[in-house]
């Protein structure tokens, strides 16, 4: 069975320092990713999508990027963390070409930044 | 561009009655609809879809939704509501196109009282 891996869980950073969270999928060859910020337990901002290895499209202009070095691997990543970068950010996964299906979401990265 | 949305921030209800949240969605074309929830500090969870057929759709966990193209509507509903179903509820919407992204609504709190 497919399942989808998020770290840390939680992480407290400063202003100003850089970040990367990370997300793997098992299980599944290919897959759509997609990286999303959730903002107050509310909706969910879609940042960053892939369709394939080093294929990013980004939805939002702002302070952070994604890469994806590998098949099932997905990265979040800033050079400098601004106060408004925080929330909770969700990795999610989706079979390719198969709009119909749903998406599969790990369970996060709450980000503080002090 | 499509969009969704969930009127109510918030639903209560008593346990063993039953329970609707309410989801209204615009797209191009025809849509896949989607029920995902959230408990707290959490991913999202696939609970239900509609791709085509019958308009009542059953999922995981005893919850339903009902399709009605005409209200472009896609409530979710549950017949009698447990203490473990308070979470947030979020609606989604696809177009039926292979370069079509999910859409999601703000999210509703359902909350059961014993």
């Amino acid at each position: 069975s497919q399942t989808i891996h998020q770290w840390p869980a939680t992480l407290v950073q400063p202003v100003g320092s850089p970040l990367s969270l990370e997300c793997t999928v098992e299980g599944t060859s290919n897959p759509n990713l997609y990286w999303y910020r959730q903002a107050a337990g509310r909706g969910l901002q879609l940042l960053f999508y892939s369709v394939g290895i080093g294929q990013i499209s980004s939805e939002v202009p702002q302070n952070l990027s994604a890469s994806r070095p590998q098949d099932r691997q997905f990265i979040l990543s800033s050079k400098k963390l601004l106060l408004s970068d925080s929330g909770f950010y969700l990795c999610a996964w989706s079979v390719p070409d198969r709009v119909n299906q749903p998406q599969h979401f790990g369970d996060g990265t709450r980000l503080s930044i002090l | 561009a499509q969009s969704v949305a969930q009127p109510e921030d918030q639903v209560n209800v008593a346990e063993g009655n039953p329970l609707t949240v309410k989801c209204t969605y615009s797209v191009s074309g025809n849509p896949y609809l989607f029920w995902y929830v959230q408990y707290p500090n959490r991913g999202l969870q696939f609970l239900l879809k509609y791709i085509t057929g019958d308009n009542l759709v059953k999922g995981s966990y005893g919850f339903e939704a009902e399709f009605n193209k005409s209200q472009t509507s896609f409530h979710l509903k549950k017949p009698s509501a447990l203490v473990s179903d308070s979470a947030l509820y979020f609606c989604a919407v696809r177009p039926n196109t292979n370069a079509g992204k999910s859409t999601f609504g703000d999210g509703t709190t359902l909350t059961v009282k014993p």
